[in-house]
């Protein structure tokens, strides 16, 4: 069945070092995938998604690449911040459920960022 | 522009009572969806509407019940709350998707802390 996991909890970097934060899928039929970020107390927030035809996106300061041939996605924030500490979260949508906008979340990884 | 309104914030059910947490959008998306969030689990889909009118089930429906009778509400109802539903609510709404165009993530409520005793 389907399922979308993140390889580590929690991920602890310095201030100003680059964070990668990494996502397994298993559903070969996965067209989209989206990233989110929670802070506490907070729902999700969007970052970035990519399309299953693309390989790389770039938003501001924020990097996903997505390798299909082992299914798995990531995240790279570069010179991580402190208001970067949250959750991350990586959602996927499958092509049978393109209509219907269904999402299937990964269970996060917390960032940590110390000063 | 408010997005998505969740009320209430928290809320603490006795065993066996019922409620409804509401959820509105002001953006005109078609798409809503109520997520459940539990330490470790992630968010797990509830149920989801296409529509108004149009509502199907999601990953873990069993215990609560929807309407869409408008484009902007989408209240999740608790027949029977038990202590297995204490969580974090979330409601999330999107635009259409329309092949070849770009899809645009969930915008996300800011939750609803249930607690049931």
């Amino acid at each position: 069945g389907e399922s979308v996991g993140l390889h580590l909890p929690t991920l602890s970097v310095q201030e100003g070092d680059n964070s990668i934060i990494n996502c397994a899928y298993s559903n070969s039929a996965s067209d989209y995938f989206i990233w989110y970020k929670q802070e506490s107390g907070k729902g999700p927030q969007f970052i970035i998604d990519i399309r299953s035809n693309m390989d790389k996106r770039q938003g501001q300061r924020v990097t996903v690449l997505l390798n299909k041939t082992v299914k798995h996605l990531s995240l790279q924030i570069a010179a991580t911040q402190p208001g970067d500490s949250a959750v991350y979260f990586c959602a996927e949508r499958s092509k049978g459920s393109s209509n219907t906008g269904k999402l299937i979340f990964g269970q996060g990884t917390t960032l940590q960022v110390k000063p | 522009n408010a997005g998505v309104t969740q009320t209430p914030k928290f809320q603490v059910l006795k065993t066996g009572q019922s409620m409804t947490l509401q959820c509105a959008q002001d953006m005109n998306h078609e798409y809503m969806s109520w997520y459940r969030q539990d330490p470790g689990m992630g968010l797990r889909l509830i149920h989801y509407s296409v529509g108004a009118g149009i509502t199907d089930q999601g990953e873990v429906p069993n215990g609560y019940n929807v309407s869409r009778s408008t484009t902007e509400d989408f209240p999740l109802r608790l027949l029977s709350a038990a202590p297995s539903q204490t969580s974090v609510y979330f409601c999330a709404s999107s635009s259409t998707h329309r092949p070849g165009q770009g899809y645009y993530g969930y915008t996300f409520g800011s939750g609803t802390r249930l607690t049931v005793v």
